[in-house]
């Protein structure tokens, strides 16, 4: 399969806790982004990356969370510090370049208890 | 502001054709996007307009006005597995902003 993945695909934790999730985007594409989704809501942005360079970030990302990119290839977003509010789908997409035409991964549903 | 505006639910009969509409209020513009979600997936991408006008794509049509902020999807042929949330996003210049969806009931 060819498409993005994201690993894990669920996650709980306790509040407190820190956490990873790891996207691998399709390989022949250069920018990457994540979103958090909650229930009946659309997809909220949170950073986009072109190749390694974080190129922009969403007020919604605290500084409790950090995204890299290290070789241009896969991504990871890390949530420190935990709390209830940040339960939700966390998605990764990946393009080719503008228009966004993003194709997205499976997400990983983060439950914080 | 950022602002996109849709429907939360609609229902439809198997077979039948419906409209969804969008409209938006957004600081910037991208070209406008349609997708469809499945309850626990993934968005996958149904179209894209920047043009005024209508794409039409096999069983799946997408209208856009951006004089008027206006877009809409229509399916038609509806099927059972057409049942879905579908997403309104307007593209900005290094991300998508997603209205908050509506969800399609397709009965027999």
């Amino acid at each position: 399969d060819t498409g993005v993945s994201q690993d894990p695909r669920h996650k709980i934790t306790k509040r407190g806790q820190n956490v990873t999730f790891r996207c691998d985007p399709i390989s022949e594409h250069n920018r990457l982004y994540w979103y958090r989704q909650t229930l009946g809501q659309g997809p909220e942005f949170l950073t986009y990356f072109q190749n390694e360079a974080q190129l922009e970030k969403s007020r919604l990302l605290s500084d409790r969370f950090s995204a890299e990119r290290p070789k241009g290839s896969f991504s990871t977003l890390e949530i420190q510090r935990t709390e209830q509010g940040d339960s939700a789908m966390y998605l990764c997409a990946s393009s080719s370049g503008t228009p966004n035409e993003q194709f997205f991964g499976p997400g990983t549903r983060l439950t914080v208890l | 502001g950022q602002n996109i505006d849709q429907p939360t639910e609609m229902t439809a009969t198997e077979g039948a054709i419906v409209q969804i509409n969008c409209t938006y209020q957004t600081s910037g513009f991208n070209g406008l996007f349609w997708y469809q979600q499945h309850a626990g997936e993934a968005p996958t991408f149904l179209s894209y307009n920047v043009l005024d006008g209508l794409e039409e794509k096999g069983r799946f049509s997408s209208f856009l006005s951006r004089s008027k902020g206006y877009s809409y999807l229509l399916l038609k042929e509806l099927q059972m597995k057409d049942s879905a949330s579908y997403l309104c996003a307007v593209g900005g210049a290094n991300n998508l902003f997603f209205g908050t969806g509506t969800r399609l009931t397709v009965i027999p």
